[in-house]
């Protein structure tokens, strides 16, 4: 039950898009399509953005959207709002019946 | 909306019960989670419950940790022995949505230290 790999950190401007990866293995996202990303701001319950590799939950702004190549799952956060500024988790099913997050990656707004 | 109670502080080895009441859908047709997030880390799936009673847990809680559900009490519980510090986080119970957690509570605070 290794954790997926996510960067720590990204940043970008008012405006701008910035793309979260998430690698695993073949015994999860490479596997399956339950990969999944949460976003959460310290203090509030975490909230699911992308379910199924890229679909979006009703609410949840088209700014959001999900992709998965292979072993490597991202997030694309196009027009950067300030309030987009928290930490993202990546999720996903696993071979043994389990769920794996990733480590989080804390996006700043510039 | 699901709402956890039964958080506390306690000593290792001792145990807890944390409970989860779901109320706006049918509790019955969903599997059940319980993630849970350590202070100043990342998230880290607990243990899963589904619709048919089966169960899947977290390699470090096995054994020690028990969910369960009561599909008339439209509540799922975990129960908790032998806790270690490594235990101390926010626990969050969530509504599947196609393999994610669709839903969350707002979280019950589990402290282990002596």
């Amino acid at each position: 039950q290794s954790a997926l790999t996510q960067p720590a950190s990204v940043s970008g401007s008012p405006g701008q898009s910035i793309t979260i990866s998430c690698t695993g293995t073949d015994s999860d996202v490479g596997r399956y399509k339950y990969v999944s990303w949460y976003q959460h701001h310290p203090g509030k319950a975490p909230k699911l953005i992308i379910y199924a590799v890229s679909d979006r939950p009703s609410g949840v702004s088209i700014r959001f959207s999900g992709s998965k190549s292979g072993n490597t799952a991202s997030l694309t956060i196009s027009g950067l709002q300030a309030e987009d500024e928290a930490d993202y988790f990546c999720s996903s099913y696993t071979r043994s019946n389990t769920w794996v997050f990733g480590g989080g990656t804390k996006l700043t707004v510039l | 909306q699901l709402v956890e109670s039964g958080g506390g502080l306690v000593q290792p080895g001792e145990s807890l019960r944390l409970s989860c009441e779901a109320s706006g859908f049918t509790f019955s047709r969903y599997d059940m989670h319980w993630v849970r997030k350590p202070l100043g880390r990342g998230l880290e799936w607990v243990s899963t419950i589904g619709a048919a009673d089966d169960a899947y847990y977290l390699d470090s809680v096995k054994g020690r940790f028990t969910i369960s559900r009561e599909n008339g009490m439209d509540s799922i519980y975990l129960q908790m022995n032998s806790l270690m510090p490594g235990d101390t986080a926010v626990y969050y119970c969530g509504r599947d949505v196609e393999g994610a957690f669709g839903f969350w509570g707002q979280g019950t605070m589990v402290t282990v230290s002596s």
